[in-house]
């Protein structure tokens, strides 16, 4: 059974720094890309970033690129997500899900930034 | 970037009756291997996001098939055939051809 537990979520103020964490397993996560995608309390989804199997290919939105930095343990199967230079406007449920088209997704760590 | 619109916005269905999502995207979703990237999830309430249907028109495992999933090109529809209660919930539709990958609005699909 495919499982993905996130962690590291919490409060954290503007301008602070947080480090999510997804663990995987029943499926081999050395060969699937993977994604994070987050969703603003009450409002829709919002893809974050995927990263490939490999690592040697990696996209983000522009409202976290030079901010958000994902990576990946091939060898621990997690997957990291570092967000430096919060903004109040990152607050929200941060999802983990395996495969570009986003197959499984994990439970979901919430990231609440405010002073 | 691609911008997803869902419509409608909210969808009061009776038990049993058909239900129809349309999602339309702002240019074809026609990857270069010729795969149209169009995926549907959906989200009950208090829960993760589940995918549905993926390529368009493939259900995943364990998904009732009451759910289809047609379309090509910039127009899709996601249909069940029968609402049955445990549909309840918000629908996206998802591009996954162009980057940055985008989401529609959601359609939230509730019990008259």
């Amino acid at each position: 059974e495919v499982q993905l537990l996130e962690s590291g979520g919490g409060l954290v103020q503007p301008g602070g720094s947080l480090r999510l964490s997804c663990a995987a397993s029943g499926f081999i996560f050395t060969t699937y890309a993977m994604n994070w995608v987050r969703q603003a309390p009450g409002k829709g989804l919002e893809w974050v970033t995927t990263i490939s199997s490999s690592g040697g290919s990696i996209y983000y939105a522009d409202s976290v690129k030079g901010r958000f930095t994902v990576s990946r343990d091939n060898s621990q199967n997690i997957l990291y997500l570092q967000m430096n230079s919060l903004r109040v406007d990152d607050t929200a449920v941060y999802y983990c899900a395996s495969e570009y088209q986003a197959a499984y997704w994990g439970q979901g760590t919430l990231v609440t930034v405010s002073s | 970037d691609v911008v997803m619109t869902q419509s409608p916005l909210s969808l009061p269905v009776t038990l049993g009756q058909p239900a129809s999502i349309s999602c339309r995207s702002s240019q074809s979703l026609v990857y270069n291997d010729g795969i149209t990237y169009l995926i549907w999830f959906q989200q009950r309430p208090g829960q993760s996001p589940r995918r549905l249907i993926y390529t368009v028109s493939n259900r995943d495992s364990g998904v009732p098939d009451r759910f289809s999933g047609t379309g090509s090109g910039t127009n899709f529809t996601l249909k069940i055939s029968r609402v049955e209660a445990e549909d309840v919930g918000i629908y996206y539709c998802m591009q996954g051809t162009h980057w940055p990958l985008t989401f529609g609005g959601g359609t939230k699909v509730e019990i008259k």
